[in-house]
């Protein structure tokens, strides 16, 4: 099946810094979408990003379908954003999702 | 977005009882709805996809006897963990897409925990 490999599997940040996590994935795939699992594991959906550019606020993401990646941006980090951050892709005639292996973020004052 | 609303949040069973988890689509309809379990530190495994009105499709290497599944309406499924095990303790999610739609979303998850 699809592998889905994110980097780095760890962040530190002070506050106020930005960063840039990557998604990896091993086939095509008609759409990606970024989510971040809060401290209670609650996951919010950031983004459904099949290929472009897309941004919400100090969040952005792209997705370059043909070379098999996405990035999701996050600039002038807060507290707030720790937790895990996830890409998905769809698999199996495209009903579930694959979940990538997710990146760590602690935001430190 | 869409909301889909799981209960409970936490829930604390002794060995051998059965618990059950349900995911509600509370504003759009969904014909399908998946479940997935995650350990602490790892990602999301799926367990099962959930079809309304017709048998649930387990993922290789997942009991269908022991997860039991039900979606009997288009905005309700359930999981029922039967004779629960301290090795079933887990974080259980549930995920829905509205119809003719392609993004997923998901529950606030179920933390279970067997003694």
């Amino acid at each position: 099946g699809i592998q889905v490999e994110q980097s780095p599997p760890d962040l530190i940040l002070q506050e106020g810094a930005n960063s840039t996590l990557r998604c990896n994935f091993s086939d095509s795939v008609n759409n990606l979408q970024w989510f971040h699992q809060n401290p209670w594991g609650q996951l919010i959906n950031l983004f459904y990003i099949p290929s472009g550019t897309k941004q919400n606020g100090r969040l952005s993401a792209t997705t370059v379908a043909t070379e098999r990646y996405s990035l999701l941006y996050i600039s002038s980090s807060q507290t707030t954003d720790s937790g895990v951050y996830f890409c998905a892709v769809p698999t199996g005639g495209g009903n579930k999702l694959t979940f990538g292996t997710g990146t760590q973020l602690k935001v430190e004052l | 977005g869409a909301v889909v609303s799981q209960h409970p949040s936490r829930v604390i069973c002794k060995s051998g009882t059965s618990v059950k988890i349900e995911c509600r689509s509370l504003d759009f309809q969904a014909t399908t709805m998946f479940w997935y379990r995650q350990f602490p530190k790892q990602s999301l495994m799926l367990m099962a996809t959930s079809n309304e009105g017709s048998k649930a499709t387990y993922e290789q290497g997942v009991e269908k006897d022991k997860f039991l599944i039900n979606h009997a309406s288009l905005t309700l499924s359930t999981l029922t963990v039967t004779s629960a095990h301290p090795e079933d303790s887990s974080f259980y999610i549930c995920s829905a897409r509205a119809l003719l739609s392609t993004e997923a979303f998901f529950g606030q998850g179920t933390r279970l925990t067997v003694v």
